[in-house]
């Protein structure tokens, strides 16, 4: 049975400070995996999709990486703003119908 | 404006007494499916649909039932709600293939 981990459970930093999110899977057989972003009372907004077949994905200041040997995904951000304040969830996707799997979240608090 | 709405958006009812949550997406999304938040336990899929009239069981389908007879609704029903369905429900819905999932607002339901 897959299984999503996220560590740490919470961050708090500075503003302008650069962070990484981690993520583990255990089974690496999957077809795809996504980071979310949630706002508290919200939605989740898809921030980077991977596929199985690539290493990294990027926008803007985010930066994904994929090691699906190993069962690890981190979500990088560069300068954090307190504006990126938000809980952080990534999603394995099992397969081509979309079966996704969540992560608990990392909840990031980033201070002014 | 490219979107997934949930009705209610806040719904407190009683054990027993049977509720449908509405979810509607304009994309013409083949894939919608339904989560449930809970504060430790991350999201859990409940059910999901690959198309018209095609649902498959997520992970915690015990309790709920869904239905799929147009493209655009995907409503989630509980015939006999409990208190350990109290939670946040989440749908969400994407293209196959494209992958990027889109999600509603969320739909908070308490059940006394």
């Amino acid at each position: 049975k897959q299984e999503v981990t996220q560590i740490p459970a919470a961050l708090s930093v500075p503003e302008g400070e650069n962070l990484v999110l981690n993520c583990s899977f255990t089974d690496s057989a999957i077809y795809n995996l996504q980071w979310f972003r949630q706002d508290p009372g919200k939605g989740l907004t898809s921030l980077l999709l991977i596929q199985s077949s690539q290493r990294e994905q990027t926008s803007g200041r985010l930066n994904a990486s994929l090691d699906k040997s190993s069962g690890r995904s981190t979500l990088y951000i560069a300068a954090s703003q307190p504006g990126d304040s938000a809980t952080y969830l990534c999603a394995v996707n099992r397969d081509y119908g979309q079966n996704f799997v969540f992560g608990p979240g990392t909840r990031l608090s980033v201070l002014p | 404006e490219a979107q997934v709405t949930q009705n209610p958006r806040y719904l407190i009812t009683v054990t027993g007494k049977k509720l449908t949550v509405t979810c509607s997406q304009n994309m013409n999304h083949e894939y919608m499916s339904w989560y449930r938040q809970d504060p430790g336990l991350g999201l859990r899929q409940i059910y999901y649909s690959m198309n018209v009239e095609v649902t498959d069981k997520g992970d915690v389908p015990e309790g709920y039932k869904v239905s799929r007879k147009e493209k655009r609704n995907f409503p989630l029903i509980l015939e006999s709600p409990s208190p350990n369905q109290t939670s946040l429900y989440f749908c969400a819905s994407s293209l196959i293939g494209q992958d990027e999932q889109y999600f509603g607002p969320g739909t908070r339901l308490t059940v006394t």
